[in-house]
């Protein structure tokens, strides 16, 4: 099945260092969200973004929607040890089909 | 805790047999999505009901089906399975809104098979 490409695949950093990731498709999509997975748990919804050129803040978390509707991307400023985690952007169409296109993750951690 | 709920959390059963999953959506919602997780593919879609009908289908296998009943929850049926079918079965739900649907995901099963 079809995967978003995510980068990067994985990151180290430090407590209190910003973090950005970003997710690109061959294709556009109507919507876009971002999930965080916790290990053996589902994914929890952090943000969506509806519109191209959208920037939405969720605390520490913003993200946008790429003008061209074929990328996205997530930033955390100010890293604090529970946002250890693997990251996944998903795509939407809508009208009809809702199904949602994932990424391939990122999976972030904090190095004490 | 996102309001959808999945039975049982884990599953460990041999090749060949029959298991049902089953998924209670959040209050109100009534859409609800099937995906499976495994280490090779990620996150894939697999079947979307919306009240009661299917919606939608994905890369789903033939031995594999689902429903949804009119109290709206779902049961995931998965039949002569094999080794490669091991993964993580993530159910999720949504209300339609004009702009996109926000997909809210439960727990999970963790099915083994042996």
């Amino acid at each position: 099945g079809q995967q978003l490409n995510q980068s990067p695949q994985s990151m180290f950093i430090q407590e209190g260092e910003d973090v950005s990731m970003n997710c690109t498709s061959s294709s556009i999509f109507n919507t876009w969200l971002w999930y965080k997975q916790d290990p053996g748990e589902g994914p929890v919804l952090l943000i969506a973004l509806y519109k191209a050129g959208e920037l939405t803040s969720n605390g520490r978390l913003t993200a946008q929607f790429g003008i061209t509707r074929k990328d996205s991307f997530l930033n955390i400023s100010a890293s604090i040890p529970s946002d250890v985690g693997i990251y996944f952007c998903a795509g939407q169409l809508r009208g009809g089909n809702e199904k949602l296109t994932f990424g391939t993750g990122t999976r972030l951690t904090i190095i004490p | 805790d996102s309001g959808v709920t999945q039975t049982p959390k884990h599953l460990i059963t041999a090749t060949g047999q029959r298991v049902t999953l089953r998924c209670s959506p959040r209050s109100g919602d009534l859409s609800v999505y099937w995906y499976q997780q495994s280490l090779d593919q990620g996150l894939q879609f697999l079947i979307q009901y919306y009240n009661g009908e299917e919606r939608a289908k994905g890369n789903i296998l033939e031995r594999f089906s689902a429903q949804q009943f009119p109290d709206l929850h779902s049961e995931l049926n998965l039949s002569s399975l094999e080794l490669g079918d091991s993964a993580l079965y993530f159910c999720a739900s949504s209300a339609r809104r004009e702009r996109g649907s926000e997909q809210y995901f439960g727990p999970g099963t963790r099915l083994t098979v042996t």
